[in-house]
C-alpha cells in the first residue's frame, strides 16, 4: 500500500511565522504535489514536483515556496503565515504507468493549519 | 472557468439504494478520470478511475461510466452504505505532455441514511 504522511494533523500559528509543512512517500514515486482544501473551492494546486530539486507553480502558489532535496520528501513552506491561510493542506504522490497518461495520486491525512 | 464540473453539491440516498454522483467537464483533451473519497479531517482516498477508451469500469460496488460525446461521467455505488457517506470528487488528466495536472470538481456530499 502507498503510504503518504505529513508531519502534523494540527498546526496553530501566529501571522507572520514561519510554517514548514513536511511530507514523505514511501513508494519511489516521482511525482509530489501540496494542495490546500477549502469549504466550498475544492482542492487547490499549490506546488508540485515531478523531479528532486524540481518544481513547478500550481494555480496559487503566492505566498507559498517548497522544497524537494530528497525524492520521498516534499516541504512546503509558508514565508510569512497569515489568517487567509487557514486551511486543510493536502500532500499527495503519483507516478505514471509509462506513456499511458494514467496516473493516481494517493494522498496523506493532511494538516489542518489555523493562523491566528 | 471550471473545465470539471460536479453540479449536484449533495446527495441523500436510503441505505440499500443506488446512488448516483454525476461530473461534467469540458475539455475533450481529457483522457483519464478518477473518483476520490473523502471523509471530513482526511485525505482523499482514491476509488476508481477510467479511462477515455473504455466506456465502464467496475470495482465491486463501484462503477464509473464515461459518456466521451456528452464529457459526462457518473459514479454508481451499489448498493449504498452509511460508510459511503462523504464528499466525492471527480477529477481528470489531459494527456498534453507536460500537463501531469488533474482537474478537480468542487466535490458532491454523499449521505447515506440508514
Amino acid at each position: 500500500d502507498v503510504k503518504v504522511t505529513q508531519s502534523s494533523r494540527y498546526l496553530v500559528k501566529r501571522t507572520g511565522e514561519k510554517v514548514f509543512l513536511e511530507c514523505v512517500q514511501d513508494m519511489d514515486h516521482e511525482n509530489m504535489f501540496w494542495y490546500r482544501q477549502d469549504p466550498g473551492l475544492g482542492l487547490r494546486l499549490i506546488y508540485f514536483s515531478y523531479d528532486v530539486k524540481m518544481k513547478e507553480k500550481g494555480d496559487i502558489p503566492e505566498g507559498y515556496s517548497v522544497s524537494r532535496e530528497k525524492k520521498e520528501r516534499f516541504s512546503l513552506i509558508l514565508e510569512s503565515a497569515s489568517t487567509n491561510q487557514t486551511s486543510m493542506y493536502l500532500c499527495a504522490s503519483s507516478f505514471e504507468v509509462s506513456g499511458s497518461g494514467q496516473e493516481t495520486q494517493y494522498f496523506g491525512p493532511g494538516t489542518r493549519l489555523l493562523v491566528l | 472557468d471550471q473545465q470539471v464540473k460536479q453540479n449536484s453539491p449533495s446527495l441523500s440516498v436510503q441505505e440499500g439504494r443506488i446512488s448516483i454522483l454525476n461530473c461534467d467537464y469540458t475539455n475533450s483533451m481529457f483522457d483519464y478520470f478518477l473518483w476520490y473519497k473523502k471523509y471530513p479531517a482526511e485525505g482523499p482516498t482514491f476509488l476508481i478511475s477510467i479511462s477515455s477508451i473504455k466506456d465502464k469500469n467496475e470495482d465491486g460496488r463501484f462503477t464509473v461510466f464515461l459518456n466521451k460525446s456528452a464529457k459526462h461521467l457518473s459514479l454508481h455505488i451499489v448498493p449504498s452504505q452509511p460508510g459511503d457517506s462523504a464528499v466525492y470528487f471527480c477529477a481528470a488528466r489531459g494527456n498534453a505532455g507536460n500537463n501531469r495536472k488533474l482537474i478537480w470538481g468542487l466535490g458532491t456530499s454523499l449521505a447515506v441514511n440508514p
